[in-house]
Parts: structure tokens; C-alpha cells; sequence
């Protein structure tokens, strides 16, 4: 199965900062990531998919990058709407399952 | 705009049957697209359970995979979420998704792209 692992797990930052959360598959997964968005007691939003891809209404702040086993998000200017947890997808391979990284929560400094 | 509704008890007994169905409306489930389920206990990430295809095909996440059976109803338009003999390990909001073809770095990926809200069920006695 494919393990995927976040770092930070957790980061303070300010409105206006840029941030960056990464991402890492136990194995290559081509492009195959997604990155999730979620607030406290709402559905996780789709964000980022093929690893780079920025889906339709997403603010173009946010950005995607990486491929094999090594990702990131960025938030080029962190504002008050993004303080949330992210969380990383494989949608990779199917025998194990289309994991979910642990998730990084960004909060108030 | 497709729109996705779960229901079902949000209380079960441990060792019984915890049932889910989620209701589409805005679009097709005979659409090309998978209907997955997603989990999170309370506090915690999220974890995969299956999907399937209008036509009957489905996935599971193999540590589920004994206890799970997810089935689609084409006439009602919904899908539907089995788990037999849960535990309190099994309590958690429970998700429906849409997952699309999405064009990018070159070729399609399946992405879940709209969710519906969640439904938190509960195993306890």
C-alpha cells in the first residue's frame, strides 16, 4: 500500500505570508496527487489534482507542484479564508486505496 | 450543479450494521464518473472506504474491504454504504463524492469534486 506523510503537521502563519506544506509518497506516484481543503465541520474542497492542476473557482494563490514521490502546496499570500487543514491525496493505485495524507492544520499567529 | 445528500441512522449498536445512502441530484449517476465514501473519525484525518461505477464495479480500501459492500440504485438515482460488524473505532462523519475525469499534466485523473456534507454515525450500545 502507499503511505503518504505531511510536514509541517501543524504551522502559524500570518495574513499576507506565503506557505508551504509538503507532501511525500512511500513510492512513485507519478502525478497522481490532489490537495484538499477543509474547515471545521464542512466537506473536505478539492484544490489542487494532477499534482499541479488548479481546479475551477480556486484561487490562483494556490499552487501545486512536484511528481514521483515529492509535492507541494503553496499559498503565495496566506489570507483570512485559508486558515484550515490541508490534506494530500494519492489517486494512484487502487489495490490500497486512494490514501490521505495525515494533514498540516495553518492557523492564526 | 450536481449536489450530493447522505442519510441514514446516525446511531448504531456495536456488532450491527451501519447503512448510508447518498442521494444525487444535478446530475446522472450513470454519468462517467465513480461515487466513492470517505470517513473521519472525529479529530482525526480521512480515510478511503471504496467507490463504484454506475455499472456495478467497485473498490475497496482493503482494510475495509471485509466488512464493506457499497451498491448503486440507478433508479433512484443514489448509492449506498454498508459496514457489518462495527465498533466504536468504526465512529465517524461519513462522506459521499463525485469523482470526474479532470484534464491535466496530460492525461485524465479521477479527482473527487464535489462532496456532500457529511453525516456523523455513532457506534455505541
Amino acid at each position: 500500500d502507499i503511505q503518504m506523510t505531511q510536514s509541517p503537521s501543524s504551522l502559524s502563519a500570518s495574513v499576507g505570508d506565503r506557505v508551504t506544506i509538503t507532501c511525500r509518497a512511500s513510492q512513485s506516484i507519478s502525478s497522481y496527487l490532489n490537495w484538499y481543503q477543509q474547515k471545521p465541520g464542512k466537506a473536505p474542497k478539492l484544490l489542487i489534482y494532477a499534482a499541479s492542476s488548479l481546479q475551477s473557482g480556486v484561487p490562483s494563490r494556490f499552487s501545486g507542484s512536484g511528481s514521483g514521490t515529492d509535492f507541494t502546496l503553496t499559498i503565495s499570500s496566506l489570507q483570512p479564508e485559508d486558515f484550515a487543514t490541508y490534506y494530500c491525496q494519492q489517486s494512484y493505485s487502487t489495490p490500497g486505496g486512494f490514501t490521505f495524507g495525515p494533514g498540516t492544520k495553518v492557523d492564526i499567529k | 450543479q450536481v449536489q450530493l445528500q447522505e442519510s441514514g441512522p446516525g446511531l448504531v449498536k456495536p456488532s450491527g450494521t451501519l447503512s448510508l445512502t447518498c442521494a444525487v441530484s444535478g446530475g446522472s449517476i450513470s454519468s462517467s464518473n465513480w461515487w466513492s465514501w470517505i470517513r473521519q473519525p472525529p479529530g482525526k484525518g480521512l480515510e478511503w472506504i471504496g467507490e463504484i461505477y454506475h455499472s456495478g464495479s467497485t473498490n475497496y480500501n482493503p482494510s475495509l474491504k471485509s466488512r464493506v459492500t457499497i451498491s448503486v440504485d440507478k433508479s433512484k438515482n443514489q448509492f449506498s454504504l454498508k459496514l457489518s460488524s462495527v465498533t466504536a473505532a468504526d465512529t465517524a462523519v461519513y462522506y459521499c463524492a463525485r469523482k470526474s475525469p479532470h484534464y491535466g499534466s496530460g492525461s485524465y485523473y479521477n479527482v473527487d469534486d464535489y462532496w456532500g456534507q457529511g453525516t456523523l454515525v455513532t457506534v455505541s450500545s
